[in-house]
């Protein structure tokens, strides 16, 4: 089981930048891919970012495209999300999860990000 | 884009069955997972590859999948089941949507 503990979120104004950070404990990270899923105040899961174990395959939803980077540090065991050209939709808990096979596994306790002015 | 649809919500009496239903075109084809979320909490995976369970998760805890439609079966449902669900679909061993979740009321 993979411990993940979030960190970064804030509030910042329309237009502002914000990074996340995701560390992970008690497994091998190296060996998981990794996922942001993000879920706004009262509203459902929405996946936001992926990238494989070693970074080579990275995937981004349609609406962070552009302005939205994720990366790794696997010799840190974390996982980040840079977050640009942030719009008062991106206002959301943001969660990082190891992904399994067919399944997202384990997901950290999430971070809050809101964007407002 | 592929979309899953789930009911708002499902209401249950304690010690009943509570079925909560999700569809999309062709999910038989698709391995489906579901995932428990509380308020306040982090979700919790409770059932993956349409059937499988985590060994933390209780056995009144099932799934299925088959046509358009996968279902999330809790039998004898408790009052701690009360929860948000959401249904995942993968496209692939990388690609997947979620529903729009399920809202569930045991009294």
């Amino acid at each position: 089981e993979v411990q993940l503990v979030e960190s970064g979120g804030g509030l910042v104004q329309p237009g502002g930048s914000l990074r996340l950070s995701c560390v992970a404990s008690g497994v091998t990270f190296s060996t998981y891919d990794m996922d942001w899923v993000r879920q706004a105040p009262g509203k459902g899961l929405e996946r936001v970012s992926y990238i494989s174990y070693s970074g080579a395959a990275i995937y981004y939803a349609d609406s962070v495209k552009g302005r939205f980077t994720i990366s790794r540090d696997n010799a840190k065991n974390s996982v980040y999300l840079q977050m640009n050209s942030l719009r008062a939709e991106d206002t959301a808990v943001y969660y990082c999860a190891s992904v399994g096979y067919y399944s997202t596994d384990d997901w950290g306790q999430g971070t809050l990000v809101t964007v407002s002015s | 884009s592929y979309e899953l649809t789930q009911p708002p919500s499902v209401s249950v009496s304690p010690g009943q069955t509570a079925s909560i239903t999700c569809s999309g075109d062709k999910l038989e084809n698709k391995y489906t997972s579901w995932y428990q979320q509380k308020p306040g909490q982090s979700p919790v995976l409770v059932i993956y590859q349409d059937i499988k369970r985590p060994s933390a998760i209780p056995g009144r805890f099932s799934g299925s999948n088959s046509g358009n439609t996968a279902t999330l079966t809790i039998s004898g449902a408790q009052t701690m089941d009360e929860a948000d669900y959401y249904c995942q679909a993968w496209d692939s061993s990388t690609h997947y949507v979620f529903g729009g979740g399920t809202k569930v009321t045991v009294l």
